[in-house]
């Protein structure tokens, strides 16, 4: 099992560009999400899904938008990135709520 | 306003030594508290999950408190080892709540032979 995966590992954007990064999972878990990290400001919830077809709002989402279209995947996407949108993007996986999350590796985007 | 707070950025110990990490809460009822461990350039990584009604969990050299009258957590690591330096995150999910975590901003541990 590869577990959450996330590609790219790596992007650098210009300011106003788009882009979107994919997540996917092989445990058949319902919930995903996607969290940034910011130096000082640790792990924030930007989007979650509570299963296929479904997405819902964190705490920062704004800039962002989302989609599950299929249970294994959740893309979250940035339609004119701004250099606030530099950051750690990391995205999750559980079974169900309250249970331990799964994490992938990250991706790094930086915004010029 | 609602707070979590992990109450030390970084901590240094001696290998051997007992690690303990807080983390306090403010304004929040949490029905389950998880700590998470994160090392350099990855994503976190799952140690220990504690409910509201448990007073203490242990895994192997692991050992977590929830005291919800100090609205705190301790996490200890016994018998310290430098491979035990990382990142220590503290997240609680809110009774009642949709289920998401809501993480501290963590701990750096570091273990020096």
């Amino acid at each position: 099992n590869a577990g959450v995966t996330q590609t790219p590992k790596f992007r650098v954007l210009k300011t106003g560009q788009s882009m979107t990064l994919l997540c996917a999972q092989d445990m058949n878990h319902e919930y995903m999400y996607w969290y940034r990290q910011d130096p000082g400001m640790g792990l924030r919830l930007i989007h979650y899904s509570v299963g296929e077809g479904t997405t819902a709002k964190g705490e920062v989402p704004d800039g962002y938008n989302v989609s599950r279209l299929k249970k294994q995947n959740f893309l979250l996407g940035l339609e004119s990135a701004a250099p606030s949108q530099t950051s750690v993007y990391f995205c999750a996986s559980s079974l169900l709520s309250y249970n331990e999350q799964f994490f992938g590796p990250g991706t790094r985007l930086t915004v010029l | 306003s609602q707070k979590i707070e992990q109450n030390s950025e970084a901590l240094n110990i001696q290998e051997g030594k007992t690690a303990t990490l807080t983390c306090n809460y403010t304004n929040y009822s949490p029905a389950y508290l998880q700590w998470y461990r994160q090392d350099p350039g990855r994503g976190p990584v799952f140690l220990l999950l504690i409910r509201e009604n448990e007073k203490e969990k242990r895994k192997e050299r692991l050992k977590v408190t929830f005291d919800t009258t100090l609205k705190q957590s301790l996490f200890h690591i016994t018998a310290s080892q430098p491979a035990d330096s990382a990142t220590y995150l503290c997240a609680l999910v809110e009774g009642g709540s949709q289920g998401n975590l809501i993480f501290g901003k963590g701990t750096k541990l570091s273990v020096k032979p």
